[in-house]
């Protein structure tokens, strides 16, 4: 069964450092996510992306982050000079109809 | 600003009873609701996806209901299991060009052998 894919699963980085997490969605999938999980909180929207461009982004996602498309299959999120409350579990997913499919998430842990 | 809720926050049974979670939204234009399964540092599994025109959805063991007019949902659980134990998960997809899905917080299930 499809399912999408995200690497790495675990990432430590020090408070400053740029990150980029990898995504690889559903082939066939048009509209593509990241959601974020902060420890004991709840899931919170950060972008949506659709025909190469950002779609709606939330609040959170400010000139810190961006994301891109660079090929075919991969999605991707960049986080700028981390600080500590980046810590959070990151959440790609993506959607052809109306059922949203998520990826295994990414542990950011920042030091 | 659509808020979803879920109760209980956690919730324990033995093993082979039926259980009801439920879920609420204070924003009843929503496009669809769906349930989600999240194990322990894991990943979101999708369970059911009820669009707003249907009542209910079921899957196995699972059974979904949706009233979009009082802005609930709950998801029916039977005959539970150990296997069953996971944090469940409900989100709402406004019926918007703001595609996103906003989540509850959770409902942490522990089914007791």
């Amino acid at each position: 069964e499809p399912e999408v894919t995200q690497t790495p699963s675990h990432q430590v980085t020090q408070m400053g450092q740029e990150v980029i997490l990898r995504c690889v969605p559903i082939s066939n999938h048009l509209y593509f996510y990241w959601y974020r999980q902060i420890l004991g909180q709840k899931v919170e929207f950060l972008v949506s992306f659709y025909n190469n461009e950002i779609s709606e982004k939330s609040e959170i996602f400010d000139d810190q982050f961006s994301v891109e498309r660079p090929d075919g299959s991969n999605f991707t999120l960049k986080i700028r000079s981390t600080k500590l409350e980046d810590s959070a579990m990151y959440f790609c997913a993506s959607r052809y109809g109306t059922e949203a499919f998520f990826g295994q998430g990414t542990r950011l842990t920042v030091v | 600003k659509q808020e979803v809720t879920q109760i209980p926050a956690a919730l324990s049974v033995p093993e082979g009873e039926n259980l009801v979670l439920n879920c609420s939204f204070t924003d009843s234009a929503i496009y669809n609701l769906q349930w989600f399964r999240q194990d322990p540092g894991k990943g979101l599994t999708s369970l059911l996806l009820i669009q707003s025109s249907q009542r209910e959805q079921t899957s196995g063991r699972l059974n979904a209901s949706l009233d979009k007019s009082s802005g609930r949902s709950t998801l029916y659980i039977a005959a539970s299991q150990p296997g069953d134990s996971a944090t469940y998960l409900c989100a709402v997809r406004l019926n918007n060009a703001g595609n996103m899905l906003t989540f509850g917080g959770g409902t942490r299930l522990m089914v007791k052998p």
